[in-house]
């Protein structure tokens, strides 16, 4: 079965400060990944997603995220943050392991960004 | 419609009551999830349906949940003799397609409090 470790429940950076969020997975077959976003009181948003292809994959808001196989990692990177940046952020894994799709979610990295 | 639906936003129930959560998804999209989101915690599967078809109920807590797609579009996630810990937020999202690859599109979730 699939599964995902989101290292970090609180990241604290500046603005304009780098904004690097931990991801990595455990799959048995070929994955697709995402990143989701969470503003307060909204629904997720779909910030990125590596289905095949390019590993680096390039998202809204300036974000971007890296699939490396060797690593089993796809962390999330910013290269400035920016004070609207602050949401809750979510890792997942899709992966057909019997034949059906499920999507597995990491339990959440809350974005502060300090002024 | 616009996007993902669901009724109603807020949900309180007396512990032993029977609730119905409705998910309303994207016109013409395949695939539909529930999911149960605890207080600071990730996403937690539930079930899948692709069109009326449910290929995956593993993630349903017990047989108090039951989860239904009659016509392959509104789905109904019903819960019997609420407890106290069914309390929790619950997502409806949808996708296109059934391949796994698909951006998921959340509604803005159901919150149940059970007193």
């Amino acid at each position: 079965a699939q599964s995902v470790t989101q290292l970090g429940s609180h990241v604290s950076v500046s603005e304009g400060a780098l904004v690097l969020l931990r991801c990595n997975y455990s799959s048995s077959v070929p994955p697709y990944l995402f990143w989701y976003v969470q503003y307060p009181n909204q629904g997720l948003q779909l910030l990125l997603k590596y289905t095949t292809g390019a590993t680096l994959v390039k998202g809204i808001n300036g974000f971007e995220a890296e699939f490396k196989k060797s690593e089993t990692s796809f962390h999330l990177t910013k290269p400035s943050a920016h004070m609207s940046d602050a949401a809750e952020y979510f890792c997942a894994v899709s992966a057909s392991e019997s034949g059906t799709y499920k999507y597995i979610f990491g339990t959440g990295t809350r974005l502060k960004v300090l002024a | 419609g616009a996007g993902v639906s669901q009724s109603p936003r807020y949900k309180v129930a007396k512990r032993g009551q029977d609730v119905a959560l409705r998910c309303d998804p994207i016109s013409g999209h395949v695939s539909l999830f529930w999911y149960q989101q605890a207080l600071g915690q990730g996403p937690e599967f539930l079930t899948y349906f692709q069109n009326e078809a449910q290929l995956d109920k593993s993630g349903l807590p017990s047989d108090r949940f039951f989860a239904e797609r009659p016509e392959g579009s509104v789905s109904t996630l019903k819960i019997q003799r609420t407890q106290q810990e069914d309390s929790a937020v619950y997502l409806c999202a949808s996708t296109q397609t059934g391949t796994g690859s698909g951006e998921q599109y959340f509604g803005p979730g159901t919150r149940l409090t059970v007193t």
